[in-house]
């Protein structure tokens, strides 16, 4: 079982729909990280976070320390956010490397 | 200002062949980590510098992998006697020294190894 889990790992939708992609991990963790990856592109990083609630434009990430568990939401969907998004910890102990999720990939289709 | 940059961006190498991949992190970000993309998958750790220092290589998956980072900026991942299994997406990624700093990633090398 791989320590980050993500669900679902593929998502269609439809532009303007409400999106939201999940997280669960089952290792002790200092912080959170949500990433976008576009195809044949880089990694961006869209939020950190180590508890609560955080709000870019139409991203919001939240995180449940205690269930072990964060959301990625997206409002008011559009086909620019068609792209892989990905999860990843770092560990409460040891250097801050990231341990990955497999990813979501999301198509929003106009 | 200039983010993190890696090179080559593509990279095709006959098996058996060595290959050295460049990160050039932000400028002033002491730690650099490497990690590998397989098609489909998500990244997994290779290695990490503070610094100079090399701290923790657990990642890398044979004795054919070495990372260097000699005076703290530039990072160089060579890989000896490529595998047609090392064909991945190489990427590397920069931070400030303290845990909850965000990463910075470069673009990837995208290696092929026919």
């Amino acid at each position: 079982k791989n320590e980050v889990e993500q669900s679902p790992q593929n998502l269609t939708a439809q532009e303007g729909e409400f999106i939201t992609i999940n997280c669960s991990y089952s290792v002790g963790i200092s912080a959170l990280h949500w990433l976008q990856q576009h195809p044949g592109g880089g990694i961006v990083s869209l939020f950190m976070l180590s508890s609560g609630k955080k709000k870019h434009g139409r991203l919001i990430a939240t995180i449940n320390i205690q269930e072990k568990h964060s959301s990625l939401h997206i409002t008011a969907s559009h086909p620019r956010d068609s792209a892989v998004y990905i999860c990843a910890v770092i560990g409460m102990v040891g250097n801050e490397k990231l341990t990955f999720g497999t990813g979501t990939r999301l198509t929003i289709i106009p | 200002g200039a983010g993190v940059s890696q090179s080559p961006r593509y990279k095709v190498a006959k098996r058996g062949q060595d290959v050295a991949l460049r990160c050039d992190p932000i400028s002033g970000h002491v730690s650099l980590f490497w990690y590998q993309q397989a098609l489909g998958q998500g990244p997994e750790f290779l290695t990490y510098f503070q610094n100079e220092a090399q701290l923790d290589k657990s990642g890398l998956p044979s004795d054919r992998f070495f990372a260097e980072r000699p005076e703290g900026s530039v990072s160089t991942l060579k890989i000896q006697r490529t595998q047609q299994e090392d064909s991945a997406v190489y990427l590397c990624a920069s931070s400030h020294t303290q845990r909850e700093e965000t990463q910075y990633f470069g673009p990837g090398t995208r290696l092929l190894v026919l």
